[in-house]
């Protein structure tokens, strides 16, 4: 099994360009979830997903948009991108928490800078 | 979910145990305590959990105060490669609930 990939591994933008970030994951996991590191700080979750056709905001959700047309892939797209959004993303999928239990299984992450 | 202090660094040599504390002094009685680790720059790695039993895995054990105010993570015989940032998280019970990463502790492990 491959786990959680992610696509591309590097990107450079000039602001207002726009890119979609491919998450795929082949374990059969309902949720699915996009978060952001910027240097020094924690994950800060943007968007995630219950389940195929379900999206949610998470704590900074503004300037993305999200898709979940398949239950495998969850797309993270900036339509105009910005210097603020430059940062390494990471994307996760989890079964359905229960009880306590909510593992996540992260991708490598994607290294986004934007000019 | 309630928040967690974790100091911002430690060493540890390698070969002995790396004691890993965390405060999290409002946590409320659903709420479960984890611990991920992010070695270098790759995606975090779940270690382990618990709500108020002390947890023992192949990786490390979670010891859990009786007022579960903190916690420690033990990793028992640290090798050069658990040199990461640890986060320990608080997280509540329910399916909306989610993980909300700090800044962690970085440990740095020692010849």
């Amino acid at each position: 099994n491959a786990g959680v990939t992610q696509t591309p591994k590097f990107r450079v933008l000039k602001t207002g360009q726009s890119m979609t970030l491919l998450c795929a994951q082949d374990m059969n996991h309902e949720y699915m979830y996009w978060y952001r590191q910027d240097p020094g700080m924690g994950l800060r979750l943007i968007h995630y997903s219950v389940g195929e056709g379900t999206t949610a905001k998470g704590e900074v959700p503004d300037g993305y948009n999200v898709s979940r047309l398949k239950k495998q892939n969850f797309l993270l797209g900036l339509e105009s991108a910005a210097p603020s959004q430059t940062s390494v993303y990471f994307c996760a999928s989890s079964y359905r928490p229960t009880g306590g239990y909510n593992e996540q299984f992260f991708g490598p992450g994607t290294r986004l800078t934007v000019l | 979910d309630a928040k967690t202090t974790q100091p911002p660094s430690m060493d540890c040599a390698e070969g002995r145990a790396a004691n890993l504390p965390c405060n999290h002094s409002t946590i409320s009685g659903n709420e479960y305590v984890y611990w991920y680790r992010q070695i270098h720059s790759q995606g975090p790695q779940y270690i382990i959990h618990g709500l108020k039993n002390n947890e023992t895995n192949e990786m490390a054990s979670l010891i859990i105060t009786e007022d579960r105010k903190s916690s420690t993570l033990i990793l028992p015989h640290a090798t050069l490669r658990d040199t990461a940032v640890y986060y320990c998280i608080v997280r509540s019970t329910g399916t909306a609930s989610k993980l909300t990463f700090g800044t962690g502790t970085r440990l740095q492990v020692t010849l």
